[in-house]
């Protein structure tokens, strides 16, 4: 079976721009997560889905991040518009149902000028 | 709410050394637990959990007991080997909530020198 695919891995935006990235869960899994990670802040939840519906929509970065489920298999997060201080790695992940194993896709590393 | 604190931020060890990464979890419910690892330039690969008290998780050499009486989870592994070098995060689920998402905790580093 695929993995969790995201694309692009390596993302580089000047101050002000939109940025879409982009994930593809494993086939049958009904919760996906996104999730942004910085050495000091460590792994934040932005956005949880699950069967497509919105379950969880992180309180602090509302305003600018908006990840939606076009369909089962595959979730965007728009940044708009990009800080410098969104450089950051974006992690998508995906399980098939409660508390079962969260499966991690490669990450994308993006770069705010 | 629910949190999840690993007391080290690094660990240094030397190859065959005995590793143990302290995790102490806070929840309202009864939480699952979990261990992760991830390796650089990797997302976070899942490495065990335990559902309920005494229940032990393993996988890889590593392993892990929820302890209900200290709030614990601690993580060990006998004899460490370079290519365990990683950062591990230990994570809990409200198994009582109808949410499946983890609260994760800041993470330890662990280096291996051969």
């Amino acid at each position: 079976d695929a993995g969790v695919t995201q694309t692009p891995r390596h993302e580089v935006a000047e101050k002000g721009q939109t940025i879409i990235l982009k994930c593809e869960p494993v086939s049958g899994h009904n919760d996906l997560f996104w999730y942004r990670q910085t050495k000091i802040q460590g792994l934040e939840l932005l956005s949880y889905f699950r069967s497509k519906s919105l379950m969880e929509d992180g309180g602090a970065f509302k305003d600018r991040f908006k990840a939606e489920m076009l369909n089962s298999s595959f979730s965007t997060l728009k940044i708009q518009p990009t800080e410098p201080k969104d450089s950051a790695v974006y992690l998508c992940a995906s399980s098939w149902t409660d508390y079962a194993e969260q499966f991690f896709g490669p990450g994308t590393r993006l770069t705010v000028l | 709410g629910d949190s999840v604190t690993q007391t080290e931020g690094q660990v240094a060890l030397s190859e065959e050394d005995f590793l143990t990464i302290h995790c102490n979890y806070s929840a309202s419910g009864y939480p699952a637990l979990f261990w992760y690892v991830q390796y650089p330039g990797e997302g976070p690969q899942f490495l065990f959990r335990a559902s309920r008290d005494k229940e032990k998780g393993s996988s890889r050499g590593f392993e892990a007991t929820y302890d209900k009486g200290t709030t614990s989870f601690h993580l060990r592994k006998a004899s460490v080997q370079e290519s365990d070098s990683a950062v591990y995060y230990c994570a809990l689920g409200d198994q009582g909530s109808a949410l499946g998402r983890l609260h994760f905790g800041a993470g330890t580093q662990l280096i291996v020198i051969p």
